[in-house]
């Protein structure tokens, strides 16, 4: 079955660049979008961003000026980018597949499978 | 973008008791678009329930899942010791966002 791993630094700089890759494996990148979530220490689930294999992206509001999401279909990986970080980005960081129903004349998105999660600090 | 507040934040209960979880959105969510997640100390999320009421593979029909428009119920009728836990619901629309989460604990 599709399996999610998240890498990549787990202490990064203040004002630094966190930089995440997702490597789907069991499975092809192709036909679905796919996203990050994020989760603060003892906080509740951030959604980050989506994108779409053909390249399409979709960000949070919140932190669409800092983001930048990317996708690789040759490696099955896509990344995160997140600039300017300090203090309040660091969380456990999770890549997930965006899955999709259509029936009965409606979309059904929710996401099903997940990634472990890496956790990131942002610190001096 | 579109506000879920969860209620409450935390659930005291028994195994064997009925639980239940509410989810109220700021604005009319679509109901293909309501979906709850379980997730356990130190894991990664799990999907439960997706368009407000369908059960994903492999979940207990214990858990069921209705409401419209702004108001949701995650219910768990009977809990066994492994759905102790903290559930989290989310919408899709134009944008994604998670509700803050219902912890629940044993009694």
């Amino acid at each position: 079955q599709v399996q999610l791993q998240e890498s990549g630094p787990g202490l990064v700089k203040p004002s630094e660049t966190l930089s995440l890759t997702c490597t789907v494996s069991g499975g092809s990148i192709s036909s679905y979008y796919w996203s990050w979530i994020r989760q603060p220490p003892g906080k509740g689930l951030e959604w980050i961003g989506y994108i779409y294999y053909s390249g399409s992206t979709n960000y949070s509001p919140s932190l669409k000026s800092r983001v930048t999401i990317s996708v690789d279909t040759s490696k099955n990986q896509f990344s995160l980018k997140l600039s300017s970080v300090t203090a309040a980005d660091t969380a456990v960081y999770y890549c997930a597949r965006l899955g999709h129903d259509f029936w009965g004349g409606y979309h059904y998105y929710y996401m099903d499978v997940w990634g472990k999660g890496t956790t990131v600090t942002v610190s001096s | 973008e579109i506000v879920l507040t969860q209620s409450p934040g935390t659930l005291s209960l028994s195994p064997g008791e009925r639980a239940t979880l509410s989810c109220r959105a700021s604005q009319s969510v679509s109901s293909s678009y309501l979906v709850w997640y379980q997730q356990k100390r130190g894991q990664a999320p799990r999907l439960l329930i997706y368009g407000v009421s369908t059960r994903a593979t492999g979940i207990p029909d214990r858990f069921s899942g209705s409401g419209s428009g702004t108001d949701f119920t995650l219910t768990i009728s009977r809990l066994e010791p492994e759905d102790f836990a903290v559930y989290y619901c989310q919408q899709y629309g134009s944008s994604l966002t998670f509700g803050g989460g219902t912890k629940v604990e044993i009694k």
